[in-house]
This record gives structure tokens, C-alpha cells and sequence, in this order.
């Protein structure tokens, strides 16, 4: 099993939309749980922390269920400029080892 | 700003040939990161540094070596390359585990 999983998409959607990724992890040692975006041809980028109180930015809000072991990202009301992919990562513990494990990514096109 | 640069972002390499990836962090970062980043397979760990002259090995070290022995460069070494290893290679930094990690531009390498 993957550490970190993410459903692949595509997901393709129209302006104004909302939609929602998801994420599971396998190490319930797990710190800390972020959402990076990628752009083509481009080097991710922190779009978020995730909290276990759940936490927002605008039009995105992100989940974290420890119990359940997943992280959700829902984006509102979705422009064209959101369009890249999203991935979902976890930084934690396994051994000494201290790292970021990230998901494949969800691809995401924003369609006018 | 906050940099991290990678010392090429395209490279052509013969099979066999011993190739140097150098990456530079300003930021005063503890860790540093090593991926690859491949269609279908997302960002793969190849090996880390929480120090200097420190490092451990990621998901995928075999055919890699790296190389710390100054606080804010980080070297990935292959040390035979082979078409396998034809990817986009990816750096990062961050303070601890904990926090936003900043990567490079990448590096795509080729190996021919």
C-alpha cells in the first residue's frame, strides 16, 4: 500500500464549480499534512497547511480526519487559474527518518 | 524571497557517464531533499540531509549518492547513469519536518 494516495483524475470542471480531493495515509505517526499545487512544467508550491480544526483560504478549505487517516481539499467557486495538479503531502516520522511523503497528484482542469 | 536553485534545468547525458546535480538554498534550512518526479509515479524521496556531512536514504536510493558538506548545497551524484534514470529531478529545503518545503526549478535529465 502507498503511504500517501490520492485518486489521479483527471477531474475536469467548469467555472464556478466546486470540487473536492481526497487523500489517505498510512502512518498514523503522521505530523503534519500539507496541500502543494503544480503547475505544468513547474515545481510545487505550498497552497496549504491542514489543521486538525480544519482550516480556510479564500476559496479553499482543507480537512484533516486523523481517525480515518484522510485529508480533503474542497475548492470553491473554481477559476480558470486553478487549473494544475494537487498534492497532497505528509510529513511525519517513520523510524529516525524525518521526510515529506507526497500523493501522485490529482490533476485538475477548470473548463470556461 | 526565499531560492532554491538547481544548477541546470535541462541535461543531456551519455549512458555510463557520472553526472552531478548541485542544488543551492539561501534560506539557512536544516533539510534538504532529493526526488524524481516521474508521469504516473508523482515525487519519489531519493535521499535527505537534516545536516551537514548528514544523510539518509529515501525511497529509491539505489544508483544515487548525495553529498553535503556545506549547510546550504546539496549534491545528487549518479554515479553510472542509465536510461532508467532519465527524469525530473527535484530539490528542496525546509526548516524541520514540519514546515513548508521550497524547491528548486527542477532539473530534467536525460540520458541517452
Amino acid at each position: 500500500r502507498k503511504e500517501v494516495e490520492q485518486d489521479p483524475g483527471p477531474f475536469n470542471v467548469p467555472e464556478g464549480a466546486t470540487v473536492a480531493f481526497n487523500c489517505t495515509y498510512s502512518n498514523s505517526a503522521s505530523q503534519s499534512f500539507f496541500w502543494y499545487r503544480q503547475d505544468c512544467r513547474k515545481e510545487p508550491k505550498l497552497l496549504m497547511s491542514v489543521y486538525s480544526s480544519g482550516n480556510e483560504d479564500g476559496r479553499f478549505t482543507a480537512q484533516l480526519n486523523r481517525a480515518s487517516q484522510y485529508i480533503s481539499l474542497l475548492i470553491r467557486d473554481s477559476k480558470l487559474s486553478d487549473s494544475a495538479t494537487y498534492l497532497c503531502v505528509v510529513n511525519g516520522y517513520s523510524g529516525s527518518a524525518r521526510q515529506l511523503t507526497f500523493g501522485s497528484g490529482t490533476q485538475l482542469t477548470v473548463l470556461p | 524571497d526565499v531560492k532554491v536553485t538547481q544548477s541546470s534545468r535541462y541535461l543531456v547525458k551519455r549512458t555510463g557517464e557520472k553526472v552531478f546535480l548541485e542544488c543551492v538554498q539561501d534560506m539557512d534550512h536544516e533539510n534538504m531533499f532529493w526526488y524524481r518526479q516521474d508521469p504516473g509515479l508523482g515525487l519519489r524521496l531519493i535521499y535527505f540531509s537534516y545536516d551537514v556531512k548528514m544523510k539518509e536514504k529515501g525511497d529509491i536510493p539505489e544508483g544515487y549518492s548525495v553529498s553535503r558538506e556545506k549547510k546550504e548545497r546539496f549534491s545528487l551524484i549518479l554515479e553510472s547513469a542509465s536510461t532508467n534514470q532519465t527524469s525530473m529531478y527535484l530539490c528542496a529545503s525546509s526548516t524541520n519536518p514540519n514546515t513548508e518545503a521550497f524547491f528548486g526549478q527542477g532539473t530534467r535529465l536525460t540520458v541517452v
